[in-house]
């Protein structure tokens, strides 16, 4: 098993621009989640699906940040414009409730700098 | 709401000191407990869970015990490792769909 893959592991861009993180969840999971981690903030729930239907998008910061699951294995968080305040490591988990282990794994984490 | 509340350190130890880490919840009915661990440059990763009540979680020397009675799930190891050094998480979830995470303890061991 492969793990949660995540893309890319280090992200660099400018003021503006538009940034696409990839997450792979583990095969046969059916709940996804994104999260946010810095130092002032700690680990922040963006958003998290099931089956590939957003379930709570509460934690999303604002409408910059967008959040799409076109399929069982992959998804995609975007943000679009990016801004320095939006650097910071951004992690991607995977879970199967339903398969009777409750347990979260996580991907290895996109580190993302808006310069 | 679920909420989880630990010590946010920093907790400097000497190699071969006892270690515990303080964990308390609060949530309705009876939740999963977990303990992960992130390691410099890494994803966090599940270092034990408990389950129900007085159920005890063990790994790689660390334990903690499910108490429903004071709500917590402290993280112990009898004699830490430099390469224990990592931050801390204590989490919970019902049913593995929502997990809610407290803040973290940065753990540093000194040779």
């Amino acid at each position: 098993d492969a793990g949660v893959i995540q893309s890319p592991r280090h992200e660099v861009t400018e003021m503006g621009q538009e940034v696409t993180l990839r997450c792979k969840p583990i095969s046969g999971h059916d709940y996804l989640f994104w999260y946010r981690q810095t130092m002032m903030r700690g680990l922040e729930l963006l958003i998290y699906f099931n089956n590939n239907v957003p379930i709570d998008d509460s934690g999303m910061p604002e409408d910059r940040f967008s959040a799409k699951m076109p399929n069982a294995s992959f998804s995609t968080l975007k943000i679009q414009p990016s801004e320095p305040r939006d650097s910071a490591v951004y992690f991607c988990a995977s879970s199967l409730p339903a398969g009777g282990t409750d347990t979260q794994y996580f991907g290895p984490g996109t580190r993302l700098t808006v310069l | 709401g679920d909420s989880v509340t630990q010590m946010e350190g920093p907790v400097t130890l000497s190699e071969e000191a006892f270690l515990t880490i303080n964990c308390t919840y609060t949530a309705t009915g009876y939740p999963s407990l977990f303990w992960y661990v992130q390691y410099p440059g890494e994803g966090l990763q599940l270092l034990l869970k408990a389950t129900k009540a007085d159920d005890k979680g063990s790994n790689k020397g660390f334990e903690a015990t499910y108490r429903k009675e004071t709500t917590s799930f402290h993280l112990e190891k009898g004699s830490v490792q430099v390469s224990d050094s990592a931050v801390y998480f204590c989490a919970l979830t019902h049913y593995g769909q929502n997990f809610v995470f407290g803040p973290g303890t940065r753990l540093s061991v000194l040779p």
